[in-house]
């Protein structure tokens, strides 16, 4: 299966502060990557799919980017509404396979 | 706008069988899959397995192959997740999300359904 590995596990930044996800897949997986947000006692909520395509409805301080196995996600300006867990999900191969996710918190 | 909502809390008994459903409101495409995630207290997403109502043909996460059955009654729009042979570390929330046959973008999601197991 392919394994997907979230960095940072958990990161604290201020209001306005451009925040950088990375997640890397343990073999290429062209651009078949869903990056996810996740509010406590939540269902997720889809951001991004295919690496870099903004679902209709999220803001444009988010964006999605990288192909193969190197993906990261950023937020260009940190809100305090974006607090939560961010997952990236590899949709490449069968099993589908989620990262450990990366939990924000806004300060 | 399609819905997704799912039955009930439950609570089983160590080696017993759990069934939860999803049934989709609001949509009349017919092509879609659903997909199952599981997520454990305090943890991350588990991706448990799809199916494709139209085709009957569904998909596994190798770990829970032979316990996890994944349905769907095309008639009333519900999928089914059957879980067998449950353990305490099954507890869990249970969440059905609803893509179409073009992506994997599941962007509906089910209200989940909390499993606990316990003695």
């Amino acid at each position: 299966a392919i394994q997907l590995t979230q960095s940072p596990s958990s990161l604290s930044a201020s209001a306005g502060d451009r925040v950088t996800i990375t997640c890397r897949a343990s073999q290429a997986i062209s651009s078949h990557l869903i990056w996810y947000q996740q509010k406590p006692g939540k269902a997720p909520k889809l951001l991004i799919s295919l690496a870099s395509i903004l679902q209709s409805g999220v803001p444009s301080r988010f964006s999605g980017s990288g192909s193969g196995t190197d993906f990261t996600l950023t937020i260009s300006s940190l809100q305090p509404e974006d607090f939560g867990t961010y997952y990236c999900l590899q949709v490449h191969d069968y099993p589908l396979t989620f990262g450990g996710g990366t939990k924000v918190e806004v300060k | 706008q399609v819905q997704l909502v799912q039955s009930g809390a439950e609570v089983k008994k160590p080696g017993s069988s759990v069934r939860v459903s999803c049934k989709a409101s609001g949509g009349t495409s017919h092509n879609y899959a659903i997909t199952w995630v599981r997520q454990a207290p305090g943890q991350g997403l588990e991706w448990m397995g799809r199916t494709i109502p139209t085709l009957g043909t569904a998909n596994y996460a190798q770990k829970f192959e032979g316990r996890v059955t994944i349905t769907a009654d095309k008639s009333t729009s519900t999928a089914y997740m059957e879980f067998s042979n449950l353990r305490s570390d099954d507890t869990a929330v249970y969440y059905c999300a609803r893509s179409t046959l073009a992506s994997y973008n599941m962007a509906v999601w089910g209200n989940g359904t909390t499993v606990t197991v316990s003695s």
